[in-house]
């Protein structure tokens, strides 16, 4: 079936360093991947979708210039957390369209 | 705006049990209901989908159905064991056709013990 990579599983970065989450399509091209975040004992909250060859779309309240999404291939998406802090610590779980949603094993962001 | 309450755990049950987890949602049309599982350390997998009033959505002997009237659809399986231990979702889709992305609820940690 449809696999989605993502990588790193988990990371650990100073406040004000930038952290890259990439996310892969291995076996299938995805025009539409979506980005979530979860905080402890809360909900997935969908963060913006990207769309291969044209800027993400973000949910309201999410900050464009500090999750940068670039999704320059069909089979590649990232998301850049730019000038962490400690807030943006957080589960950070991809997901790509085929006929469906299949979802990449998330990244704990740990911010100190 | 499109929301999903699910029942809050953790759930703990014995092996054998009749397992339930409630889910209801509101949506401002007819959305597509899921219910994904989340094993420690892997990623969400789809579990079952409904995509219209009554459908019933089933796998692995879960079943979920579609219920317009009350706005609900309750994960069930008649005999649980140790390992469907796990966090359940419950999500629903505006368009069920992979355009738009999931609304999920908090997820539901079932715990069952042998």
């Amino acid at each position: 079936g449809a696999v989605v990579s993502q990588h790193p599983s988990w990371v650990i970065c100073k406040s004000g360093t930038s952290v890259k989450i990439e996310c892969r399509s291995l076996d299938f091209q995805a025009t539409t991947m979506f980005w979530y975040r979860q905080f402890p004992k809360q909900s997935l909250m969908l963060m913006a979708t990207s769309n291969e060859g044209s800027k993400a779309t973000y949910e309201q309240g999410v900050e464009k210039d500090k999750f940068l999404i670039n999704h320059a291939s069909l089979t590649l998406s990232t998301l850049t957390v730019t000038s962490a802090h400690p807030e943006d610590s957080s589960f950070y779980i991809c997901s790509a369209e085929n006929y469906g949603y299949t979802f990449g094993s998330g990244t704990r962001l740990t911010v100190v | 705006g499109n929301s999903v309450t699910q029942m809050e755990g953790p759930v703990t049950l014995s092996e054998e049990a009749f397992l339930t987890i409630n889910c209801t949602y509101t949506a401002t049309g007819y959305p597509s209901l899921f219910w994904y599982v989340q094993y420690p350390g892997e990623g969400l997998q789809l579990l079952l989908k409904a995509t219209k009033a009554d459908d019933k959505g089933s796998n692995k002997g879960f079943e979920a159905t579609y219920r317009k009237e009350t706005t609900s659809f309750h994960l069930e399986k008649g005999s649980v064991q140790v390992s469907d231990s796990a966090v359940y979702f419950c999500a629903l889709s505006e368009t069920g056709g992979g355009a738009d992305g999931l609304t999920f609820g908090k997820g539901t940690h079932l715990i069952i013990q042998p």
